[in-house]
């Protein structure tokens, strides 16, 4: 069974940083995409970083470029997600996210989600 | 970047009847389309990909049509768990993968 068990969400002042993990099971974690979506509260969901399956590609949401950086640990079975500058626009739940099919070698849709993580950003 | 809107923001309909979702692409996305259902407090969970196939699970009461510009997601009868939130996505044109806004399914 596919698991993805997310952890790391908390309170963080406006400007602080914060880092998110996501755990990986039940499938081979090193041969997908794997991304981060979030949801504002009472919003609807937004893609905000993807990595490829050996790290050489990422990308991310023009709202968080410069501040946000995600990386993963295959060895380990684990994607993270290092939140820098935080400012009350990135309080939200942060899902984990991936799927198995691709077109042309670039993620598609979401087949497994995570239960999320609430990052709060208030001072 | 492609803009996914979806109507109604919020759709009325009574148990046992018919609900149809839109989906519309500012662009052709061919039918790289996919939709995911989400319960208060629960993870999205994917109900459609490729514009028309259901996943794996999934209910045949729920259908998905259509190709370039125009989707729609049609639940032909409602039962009490389908009232939920709706949300199209477009997986053409990567970064991003832009979702729709959510149409909210209420019990009429």
């Amino acid at each position: 069974e596919v698991q993805l068990v997310e952890s790391g969400g908390g309170l963080v002042q406006p400007g602080g940083s914060l880092r998110l993990s996501c755990a990986a099971s039940g499938f081979t974690f090193s041969s997908y995409w794997m991304s981060w979506v979030r949801q504002a509260p009472g919003k609807g969901l937004e893609w905000v970083a993807n990595i490829k399956q050996d790290g050489s590609e990422k990308y991310y949401v023009d709202s968080v470029k410069g501040r946000f950086t995600i990386s993963r640990d295959n060895a380990k079975n684990s994607l993270y997600l290092q939140m820098n500058s935080l400012r009350a626009e990135d309080t939200a739940v942060y899902y984990c996210a991936s799927g198995e099919f691709e077109i042309g070698g670039y993620p598609t849709y979401f087949d497994y989600w995570g239960q999320g993580t609430l990052v709060t950003v208030s001072s | 970047e492609i803009v996914m809107t979806q109507s109604p923001a919020t759709l009325s309909v009574s148990p046992g009847e018919r609900a149809t979702l839109s989906c519309r692409a500012s662009q052709s996305v061919s039918s790289n389309l996919a939709w995911y259902q989400q319960k208060p407090g629960q993870a999205p969970r994917l109900l459609i990909y490729g514009a028309s196939t259901r996943a794996t699970g999934i209910p045949a009461r729920f259908s998905g049509s259509g190709s370039g510009t125009e989707f729609t997601l049609t639940i032909s009868s409602l039962q009490s768990e389908d009232f939920a939130v709706y949300y199209c996505q477009q997986y053409n044109n990567w970064p991003p993968g832009t979702f729709g806004q959510g149409t909210r399914l209420e019990i009429k």
